[in-house]
């Protein structure tokens, strides 16, 4: 079945840093997304790639869909402690299609 | 933004015995929903598509006997847990995707109940 890559696994960054994480997949999806999860509730959309190169903002976050559909990216930039929580990419093949969650990026902000 | 609701947000039950879980869209109406499972330290993983008015789908793997889901409006679905066993305790969470959505991020996610069984 379809899998999705995520990494890093975790990161444990100093405050004021930029972020980085990125999603692969062996197989082409034609909707990638962005969630955050706190613990102990449900994820929260912070962005959403509806077009193969598309790059989009949403405040100190980016990500960019990549050209091929397989792979995509989240930046945060100047990290604040409020960023910590779990990240994790979805990819749809459809609208309608279920989603499907790569493993999750854990980020730690040390202040 | 649209809101998904889930009660209750956390149950203790025995071990044998049936647990029932509420997924609400408070401010749209949802045809589908979706019920995921996540364990500790891993990803949502999801369980079934529940429609409203017909049988749930369910993925690979999971026991549709002993996940029942009934989604019987288009505000409601309910995954009841028969004969809980401890490995089941896990953090279930809906989602619920707008009547009226046109994108894939249309589909909103309820808070999560955390289910313990003794």
């Amino acid at each position: 079945g379809q899998q999705l890559n995520q990494s890093p696994q975790s990161m444990f960054i100093q405050e004021g840093e930029d972020v980085s994480m990125n999603c692969t997949s062996s197989s082409i999806f034609n909707t990638w997304l962005w969630y955050k999860q706190d613990p102990g509730e449900g994820p929260v959309l912070l962005i959403a790639l509806y077009k193969a190169g598309e790059l989009t903002s949403n405040g100190r976050l980016t990500a960019q869909f990549g050209i091929t559909r397989k792979d995509s990216f989240l930046n945060i930039s100047a990290s604040i402690p409020s960023d910590v929580g779990i990240y994790f990419c979805a990819g749809q093949l459809r609208y309608g299609n279920k989603l499907v969650f790569g493993a999750g990026t854990i980020l730690r902000v040390k202040s | 933004g649209a809101v998904v609701s889930q009660h209750p947000s956390w149950v203790i039950c025995k071990s044998g015995t049936s647990v029932k879980i509420e997924c609400r869209s408070l401010d749209f109406q949802a045809t589908t929903m979706f019920w995921y499972r996540q364990f500790p330290k891993q990803s949502l993983m999801l369980m079934a598509t529940s429609n409203e008015g017909s049988k749930a789908t369910y993925e690979q793997g999971v026991e549709k006997d002993k996940f029942l889901i009934n989604h019987a409006s288009l505000t409601l679905s309910t995954l009841t847990v028969t004969s809980a066993h401890p490995e089941d305790s896990s953090f279930y969470i809906c989602s619920a995707r707008d009547l009226e959505g046109r994108a894939s991020d249309e589909q909103y996610f309820g808070p999560g109940t955390r289910l313990t069984v003794t």
